[in-house]
This record gives C-alpha cells, structure tokens and sequence, in this order.
C-alpha cells in the first residue's frame, strides 16, 4: 500500500501562506472526498485539522483550509504563526480490493 | 470529554506476541467504528486496521494482514490489538483512533504506546 506523495519540507514566514501538497490515485484522493489532514507536534499525537477535503473540526482555526484537484488534494495555511510549526500528514480513504487507508508521507513545516 | 488510553505495549523478541489494549470513555464506544494507526521512530505514520461498531467489517494493512487480529468488546468500552509473529519493522507507537466526527476521518487519538520488538 503505497503511501500518498507529500513535499518532504515547507517553510515561510510569519504571516505568511503556504500549501502543502497530497498527491494519490484514481483509487484514493482522485475517487472520493475522505481526504482528511493532520498536525502532529513532536512527542504528541495528531490533530485533525481538516477532514472531508475542507471541512474544518470546530476550535481549528480558520487559517487552515483544505481542497483537492483530480488526484491531488491540498492544505493551506494563512497567516502563518509560530505555532503551526509541526509535522503534516494527508490521509485518503481508498477502496481497491478491500477496504483500507493511506497516510502521506508527511511534511515538515518549518516557519522561519 | 473524548479519552483513549492505550496499554499492553513493551518490549518483544522477534517472532513473539502481544495484546494492546484501548480504553475509551466519554463517549458511546459501542456506536463509532474504531482504528489502529501506527508509527515507527522518526517515521510516518501508518494505518493498521478497522474495526465497524459490531465488529462484522474488520480490515488490515498489507503489512500486518495474517499477523495482527482486531478486536473490541463493547460491553468493556475497549478495543484491541492481538500481534502475532512481530518483526523489527513492527517497531512502533501504536494509536488508538475513533471517527466520532464524521466518517472516514481519525478525529480522537490516543496517547499511544510503544511496541518495540528486539533481541
């Protein structure tokens, strides 16, 4: 089960915006909306920030949005602050011969 | 408020067993579908298996289908994992999450607990 292709490093300075890339399959990201992204901060576990390609869980800030292109899904962050220096995965349902999911391989943001 | 505590990690030898466990509470765990997810030492993260709120739909990675057996008892408001002949590569911290949000989405995590499997 290979895992969805993310940039490896990001970085940008504060108050600025950056995206981050998820890029799948027609079997994952390219066939259905469950695209959902993650923050993790070192020694902690992750925190949905977006789920069903742009839908924000309530008390995540609204500097965070996610979308999706074919097979390719993003997340953007505005306004970038010290905080939101962490680690980011994607995630995908995906259905081929069973039913299963898949992580990106994660992206370092750094803010500068 | 939402809590999942995992227990039963440790350290294994190679081709050894082990029982994680999950407890839940602040919530109705008999009525949300439930996850492991794992993660190596400074790797990704990976998704382990599924199991449906009766347990009748269950699913495995590739890397752990045959080895690995998911498991909850509602009754107890605990989830399981039961890992068979582990391998280095099973090396890892091992979370619990729950989709209470919304489908398809890992929205509740657990602290997690570390499996490390070595001679």
């Amino acid at each position: 089960q290979s895992a969805l292709t993310q940039p490896a490093s990001v970085s940008g300075s504060p108050g600025q915006s950056i995206t981050i890339s998820c890029t799948g399959t027609s079997s994952d990201v390219g066939r259905y909306n469950y695209v959902s992204w993650y923050q993790q901060h070192p020694g902690k576990a992750p925190k949905v920030m977006i789920y069903d390609v742009n839908n924000r869980p309530s008390g995540v800030s609204n500097r965070f949005s996610g979308s999706k292109s074919g097979n390719t899904a993003s997340l953007t962050i505005s306004g970038l602050q010290a905080e939101d220096e962490a680690d980011y995965y994607c995630t995908s349902y995906r259905s081929t011969s069973t039913s299963s999911y898949v992580f990106g391989s994660g992206t370092k943001v750094t803010v500068l | 408020e939402v809590q999942l505590v995992e227990s039963g990690g440790g350290l294994v030898q190679p081709g050894g067993s082990l029982r994680l466990s999950c407890a839940a509470s602040g919530f109705t765990f008999s009525s949300y579908e439930m996850h492991w997810v794992r993660q190596a030492p400074g790797e990704g993260l990976e998704w382990v298996s599924y199991i449906s709120t009766s347990g009748s739909a269950i699913y495995y990675a590739d890397s752990v289908k045959g080895r690995f057996t998911i498991s909850r008892d509602n009754a107890k408001n605990s989830l399981y994992l039961q890992m068979y002949s582990l391998r280095a590569e099973d090396t890892a911290v091992y979370y619990c999450a729950t989709e209470i949000l919304t489908g398809y989405c890992f929205d509740s995590w657990g602290q997690g607990t570390l499996v490390t499997v070595s001679s």
